[in-house]
């Protein structure tokens, strides 16, 4: 069973601060999002990770993949309030169909909880 | 290019009431993914349909629930004879290919009381 691991939980920041958020997978894969959700709203997708060393910029935030090491990384460069939210990474490990094709099966972490300070 | 539409966005049932939640995929996706938030966790995955056939449901509890995907109209979650423990935020998601991106609606939060 592919179990998909985030740390920290929570993540307390100061504004203009950096950090990273580590998102842990057990099986290979070599398909990984990132979404942020905020509270009460649905998932925003942020990055889209379809190989191995993908790297993937989106204002202060930039996603990468190490399939290898079954490791995703988001980190957040400069951090202002509005990015206080909770991200969620997601792997996609596939799962076939009675024909055999390949379908899309998302396993979430558990959410880092984002809170940026001025 | 409307999203993918769910609804209601609240529902209140009291305990044994059946709830029904719908979800409307975006224009051309003809793949459906069901996903439950309890509170203060992930998301984890409990059906995925295309159209008129369940082609995994090792996520949905064995009792109680049920989905299907006409070839008319929205996918339908039923859960039937609710308990409290069904209380959380239930996503759906829609996709284009089968093992294309999701892309996920604004969810259904079931209060049971």
């Amino acid at each position: 069973e592919l179990k998909v691991e985030q740390n920290p939980l929570f993540l307390s920041m100061q504004e203009g601060k950096n950090y990273t958020i580590y998102c842990n997978y057990s099986t290979t894969s070599d398909r990984l999002y990132w979404y942020r959700q905020d509270p009460g709203k649905s998932l925003e997708s942020l990055f889209v990770l379809l190989s191995n060393g993908a790297v993937k910029q989106e204002g202060r935030l930039m996603a990468s993949l190490d399939t290898k090491a079954r490791l995703s990384t988001l980190h957040i460069t400069a951090a202002v309030h509005d990015l206080s939210a909770t991200y969620f990474c997601a792997v996609d490990m596939g799962s076939k169909n009675a024909g055999g094709t390949s379908y899309g099966k998302l396993t979430f972490g558990q959410g880092t909880i984002l809170t940026v300070h001025p | 290019n409307a999203g993918v539409m769910q609804n209601p966005r609240h529902l209140v049932r009291r305990r044994g009431q059946e709830a029904r939640l719908r979800c409307s995929p975006m224009k051309g996706h003809s793949h459906v993914y069901w996903y439950r938030q309890l509170p203060e966790e992930g998301l984890k995955f409990m059906v995925y349909l295309q159209k008129e056939n369940i082609i995994d449901e090792s996520g949905m509890p064995k009792e109680r629930f049920s989905a299907e995907f006409p070839k008319e109209g929205p996918s339908i979650l039923r859960i039937q004879q609710v308990v409290r423990g069904d209380s959380a935020a239930y996503f759906c998601a829609s996709s284009p290919h089968t093992f294309g991106e999701q892309f996920f609606g604004p969810g259904t939060r079931l209060t049971v009381l």
